[in-house]
C-alpha cells in the first residue's frame, strides 16, 4: 500500500548528542519531500523540502536531510540537538499526479533529556 | 506578516450537537486546506479550495462535514452532527500557488471534544 511510514514513534536523545529521525516512503514515483515539526499548541513548521538535484537538503534550526533513491527514505538529520528541538516530527510527501496537498507520516515525538 | 489564525482554539461538544470553526488564511494565499489530526497520527487532508472553488474533497465526509470559502478569502468547516471519533486537531493551512513545491503555512489549530 502507499504510505509514508517513520517507524520510530518516540525518541529520547541527551541534550548535545545527534540525533536521525527516519522516514520511508512506498510510491511508484519520488514524491516531493517534506519534514515539519509540531510544537505543544502551536502550527506546524517547514523544516526543509527536497524536489530534485542535490540529495542533501539543508534547512531551518540545523537540520538536514538526505534523499536516498534506493532506500526510498529522507531521514532528518540534526549534529547537536538542543532542548528546545522537543517536539513532534512529521514527514511529508506530495504525489507528483495527485495534486498538493500533503500526506504524512504518523509522526516521531522526540524528547530531549538533559 | 500574519499568520494562519484560526478560531476557536478549543471547543467541547456533545455528540450530535453541532460546530464550526473559522479560518482566515494568510493574506493573497490562494490555496485553503482543511486538516483533521486524530490524536497519534499525522494530519489527513479534509478538503482544498483554490480560490472559493472545491479542488479535492475526497476525503471529506459530506454526511455530516462541510465547508465553504465565500469571496475566497476566509473559510468554515462544519460538522453536524458530530460522532466521538470526531474528536481531533483541525488544522488549516493556506499556500500562495497551487504548485507542488509551495509552501503550505499552518494555522495553530482548533482542539475539538466529542463527548
Amino acid at each position: 500500500a502507499q504510505s509514508v511510514t517513520q517507524p520510530d514513534i518516540h525518541i529520547t536523545v541527551s541534550e548535545g548528542a545527534s540525533l536521525e529521525l527516519r522516514c520511508n516512503y512506498s510510491y511508484g514515483a519520488t514524491p516531493y519531500l517534506f519534514w515539519y515539526v509540531q510544537s505543544p499548541g502551536q502550527g506546524l513548521q517547514l523544516l526543509l523540502k527536497y524536489f530534485s538535484g542535490d540529495t542533501l537538503v539543508q534547512g531551518i534550526k540545523g537540520f538536514e536531510a538526505e534523499f536516498k533513491r534506493s532506500q526510498s527514505s529522507f531521514n532528518l538529520r540534526k549534529p547537536s540537538v538542543h532542548w528546545s528541538d522537543a517536539a513532534e516530527y512529521f514527514c511529508a510527501v506530495v504525489l507528483n499526479q495527485a495534486g498538493t496537498a500533503l500526506i504524512f507520516g504518523k509522526g516521531t515525538t522526540l524528547s530531549v533529556s538533559s | 506578516e500574519a499568520g494562519v489564525a484560526q478560531s476557536p482554539r478549543y471547543k467541547i461538544i456533545e455528540k450530535r450537537q453541532s460546530v464550526a470553526f473559522w479560518c482566515n488564511p494568510i493574506s493573497g494565499h490562494a490555496t485553503l486546506y482543511w486538516y483533521q489530526q486524530i490524536l497519534g497520527q499525522g494530519p489527513k487532508l479534509l478538503i482544498q479550495f483554490q480560490n472559493n472553488g472545491v479542488v479535492d474533497d475526497s476525503q471529506l465526509p459530506k454526511d455530516r462535514f462541510s465547508a465553504e470559502r465565500l469571496k475566497g478569502v476566509d473559510s468554515t468547516l462544519k460538522i453536524q452532527p458530530a460522532k466521538l471519533e470526531d474528536s481531533a486537531v483541525y488544522l488549516c493551512a493556506s499556500s500562495f500557488t497551487t504548485g507542488q513545491g509551495s509552501e503550505q503555512y499552518f494555522g495553530p489549530g482548533t482542539r475539538l471534544t466529542v463527548t
